[in-house]
């Protein structure tokens, strides 16, 4: 069964500082991974795609890392701020067929200035 | 462009009621999708369409939920009857399929307590 698990749950940290959000999957065969932000009360919405050949992608202070082989990647957070503070969920792509994600259950991250 | 839109926003119905949720689609898109998102279970896929057919809804809970879309830009989920187990938010997102990099667009879901 394809599933895909975060760590940790939930995540306090000061304005400023850096922080990594894990993801491991077991979707196969795999296409792409995506990290999506979920602002409270809003649909979430796309920060990176990643694709097998891709380790690395950046968007802005997020970077997300890809180990294909580990099946794991990481989001991380530069110099965060209060606008920071959301959900982030970790969604895999199989590919063939219709290509429907398989969500992680995200992230609470709360920035505190 | 508006982006998906869902209304309502925000439902509040009591057990044993029939509860309507309905999606406007981003123009051209010819996907969509119906998630349920609780803190418990996350995101769930509730059911996708493609060109207004539905291909896979095997995660519809049971039969007291329905879905269907007309036309290429509207869709709508029912409850009948809702239970207090149905309380969630509920989402609708649509895409452009052009294979598996395609984007995916969120509306801002609607809140359902269902009391």
């Amino acid at each position: 069964k394809n599933q895909v698990e975060q760590s940790p749950q939930s995540l306090i940290i000061l304005e400023g500082k850096n922080c990594t959000l894990q993801c491991n999957y077991t979707v196969s065969p795999f296409s792409n991974l995506r990290w999506y932000k979920q602002d409270t009360g809003r649909g979430p919405v796309s920060l990176t795609i990643m694709t097998f050949s891709e380790n690395t992608k950046s968007n802005g202070r997020y970077t997300a890392t890809l180990d294909a082989d580990t099946k794991q990647s990481s989001l991380h957070i530069t110099a965060s701020q209060l606008s920071d503070s959301a959900s982030y969920i970790c969604v895999v792509i199989a590919s063939g067929g219709s290509y429907i994600p398989t969500f992680g259950r995200g992230t609470s991250l709360i920035v505190h200035p | 462009d508006a982006g998906v839109i869902q209304s309502p926003r925000h439902e509040v119905t009591e057990m044993g009621q029939e509860v309507t949720l309905r999606c406007k689609p981003i123009s051209g898109h010819n996907s969509l999708f119906w998630y349920r998102q609780t803190m418990m279970r996350g995101l769930e896929l509730l059911i996708y369409f493609n060109n207004n057919v539905p291909i896979d809804d095997s995660g519809m809970p049971e039969d007291r939920f329905s879905a269907k879309m007309p036309n290429a830009s509207f869709s709508t989920l029912k409850i009948q009857p809702s239970e207090p187990r149905d309380s969630a938010v509920y989402f609708c997102a649509s895409r452009y399929d052009r294979g598996e990099y395609y984007e995916q667009y969120f509306g801002p879901g609607t809140r359902l307590t269902v009391t």
